[in-house]
Parts: structure tokens; C-alpha cells; sequence
């Protein structure tokens, strides 16, 4: 089955400041998605990405898939309290499988 | 509203009880899917159904059954064979195998 690798496992960042995190599938991705959690909710869709060298926006965060459809980057610039949470990326085959999620802290 | 409803949100098992968790959806979506998540770890897959009165097993499907004998509806019965069943259980559902899930809000279900 497709394995999902993301990282940082944890990220803690000063409110204003820029972060990344990054998925990596031991398969190519034919479809990659980004969901949020808050602790003990259930996850939000973010953003959908298909096509290699695709990168898409929604209000300060930015999701990209490398041309070789093996690994996504999420990135969030000038961070605030509200982008903390836990991050999902989650892959399609014949199922959807999930990365172990990243957990954002941000400082005020 | 559309949307997908779990419940209950809070469930407690007693020793060699089995307990079903309900989630219902009016999305009209086709495929639905059952979660496992861990404290501090990501979501595993238990089952997944396509269409109605078929399911397959995910990667942790042992100890848990599903029945779909209705689009909306996609139960999922922890059984007694489950030994370390305390976790938060999460129900997503889309509307064809590559489409975006949609999810629940959980149920966290906790060993007496």
C-alpha cells in the first residue's frame, strides 16, 4: 500500500513567522490532498493537488506537487494562532491513506 | 444542511462488550470510510465501502465489522475481539474513490 511520510512530526513557530512541511510517497501521487485537524475534531479539507508542478493557494497557504508527483509541500507564510492545528496529507488509490500529521503550535 | 454526523461523540466499552459507533451522511456520496486514530498518531484505515452492500477491509480491520445496507448509513461495530479499542473514531465519506473525503466530527470511545 502507498506510504506516506510526512515531516516535521511537530513544529512550534513565533506568530508572523514562515513555515513548511513536506509529505513524501513512496508511490507517485495521483492525487494528494491537505486537511487540517484541531485536537479531537474531525479534519478539513484545505487543498487538492493532481497534476505535477501544480501549486495551488488559499488565503496565506500555499500546497505544491513536485514534477515528479512524489512529494507535496505545504507552506504557510506570516503564521497566526488560528493556522495551529494538526496537518494531513492524504493520498488516493483504491482507498485514502493519511501521513502521520504534522502538529503546529504557533506563539502569539 | 448536508453533512456527515457521527454518534455519539463520547462512548465508553465495558470488558467483552461490543459497542457501534453510528455515522449517517445526506451528501449522496457513494463511498464511506471508517478511521482509527491514535493519540499523537495519524489516521488508519479500518474499512471502506464503495457502494452499497459492499465493503473492504482497510489495514486494521480485525476486531471490527461494518454492515452498508443503506447509502446514508455506514455503522461500525467494535466487537469484544478488539483488545485495546480506546482511540478517537473518525467516518469520512466522497463522492466517487478519488473524490475528497468529507468527515465527521469523531467519537472517542474509551475502555471501563
Amino acid at each position: 500500500s502507498q506510504e506516506l511520510e510526512q515531516s516535521p512530526q511537530s513544529l512550534i513557530v513565533q506568530e508572523g513567522k514562515n513555515l513548511t512541511i513536506n509529505c513524501t510517497s513512496s508511490k507517485t501521487l495521483y492525487g494528494l490532498y491537505w486537511y487540517k485537524q484541531k485536537y479531537g475534531e474531525g479534519l478539513i479539507f484545505l487543498m487538492m493537488l493532481q497534476k505535477g508542478g501544480e501549486e495551488k493557494s488559499h488565503e496565506k497557504i500555499t500546497a505544491k506537487l513536485d514534477e515528479k508527483k512524489q512529494q507535496s509541500s505545504l507552506h504557510i507564510t506570516a503564521s497566526q494562532p488560528s493556522h495551529a492545528g494538526i496537518y494531513l496529507c492524504g493520498a488516493v488509490n483504491n482507498d485514502m491513506r493519511f501521513g502521520a500529521g504534522t502538529r503546529l503550535t504557533v506563539k502569539p | 444542511d448536508g453533512g456527515i454526523t457521527q454518534s455519539p461523540k463520547y462512548l465508553f466499552r465495558k470488558e467483552g462488550q461490543n459497542v457501534t459507533l453510528s455515522c449517517e451522511q445526506n451528501l449522496n456520496h457513494d463511498a464511506m470510510y471508517w478511521y482509527r486514530q491514535d493519540p499523537g498518531q495519524g489516521l488508519r484505515l479500518i474499512y471502506y465501502s464503495q457502494i452499497v452492500n459492499d465493503f473492504q477491509k482497510g489495514d486494521i480491520a480485525e476486531g471490527y465489522s461494518v454492515s452498508r445496507e443503506k447509502k446514508e448509513s455506514f455503522p461500525l461495530t467494535v466487537t469484544s475481539a478488539q483488545k485495546n479499542p480506546t482511540a478517537f473514531y473518525l467516518c469520512a465519506s466522497s463522492r466517487g474513490t478519488y473524490e475528497k473525503l468529507f468527515f465527521g466530527s469523531g467519537t472517542q470511545l474509551s475502555v471501563l
